[in-house]
């Protein structure tokens, strides 16, 4: 069964550093997002991604991040400068129609 | 705007207990409901979905019941194990229109006893 892939599954970071978190959608999938879950609350959505552009972000996704799709396979979120508060597991999702298949995450700690 | 509340737990039974999960939602138009599973240490796994009002979602003997007279789809399941403890999502999908983001409720972590 298809399903999406995240790399890497954990990553550490000093504060202040760029990091990319890289997301393999599934393949045959139009509409990509990223969201995050901070350490025993909620999964929050950050952006979502259609035909190349944002097609919606929520008030977390400011200038420090950014999203790219390189090439016809890989999804990334980079976070510029990262912050202490910048620690989370980021989700990346894909969907065709409304249901989100959901990668299994990337632990980011900022130390 | 669109919400989901859900009751937060912690939720502690006795293996073979009677669950049930509260979700109630706030949307426009005619969301997709979900629930989403999530183990420890581990990412988010579809439990259920229901797309439109009386639909049911089931699945490894949990249920939900797309209700939009009370705005709820609340999460059941008439025997638990002590391997269905984890946390539970209760998200929605705001309209049948593709690319919209989820909503996720705060979760409800549920602990199963031996």
């Amino acid at each position: 069964e298809p399903e999406v892939t995240q790399t890497p599954s954990h990553q550490v970071t000093q504060m202040g550093q760029e990091v990319i978190l890289r997301c393999v959608p599934i393949s045959n999938h139009l509409y990509f997002y990223w969201y995050r879950q901070i350490l025993g609350q909620k999964v929050e959505f950050l952006v979502s991604f259609y035909n190349n552009e944002i097609s919606e972000k929520s008030e977390i996704f400011d200038d420090q991040f950014s999203v790219e799709r390189p090439d016809g396979s890989n999804f990334t979120l980079k976070i510029r400068s990262t912050k202490l508060e910048d620690s989370a597991m980021y989700f990346c999702a894909s969907s065709q129609v409304n249901e989100q298949f959901f990668g299994p995450g990337t632990r980011l700690t900022v130390l | 705007g669109n919400s989901v509340t859900q009751m937060e737990g912690p939720v502690t039974l006795s293996e073979e207990a009677f669950l049930t999960i509260n979700c109630t939602y706030t949307a426009t138009g005619y969301p997709s409901l979900f629930w989403y599973v999530q183990y420890p240490g581990e990412g988010l796994q579809l439990l259920l979905k229901a797309t439109k009002a009386d639909d049911k979602g089931s699945n490894k003997g949990f249920e939900a019941t797309y209700r939009k007279e009370t705005t709820s789809f609340h999460l059941e399941k008439g025997s638990v194990q002590v391997s269905d403890s984890a946390v539970y999502f209760c998200a929605l999908s705001p309209t049948d229109n593709y690319g919209q983001n989820f909503v996720f409720g705060p979760g409800t972590r549920l602990s199963v006893l031996p």
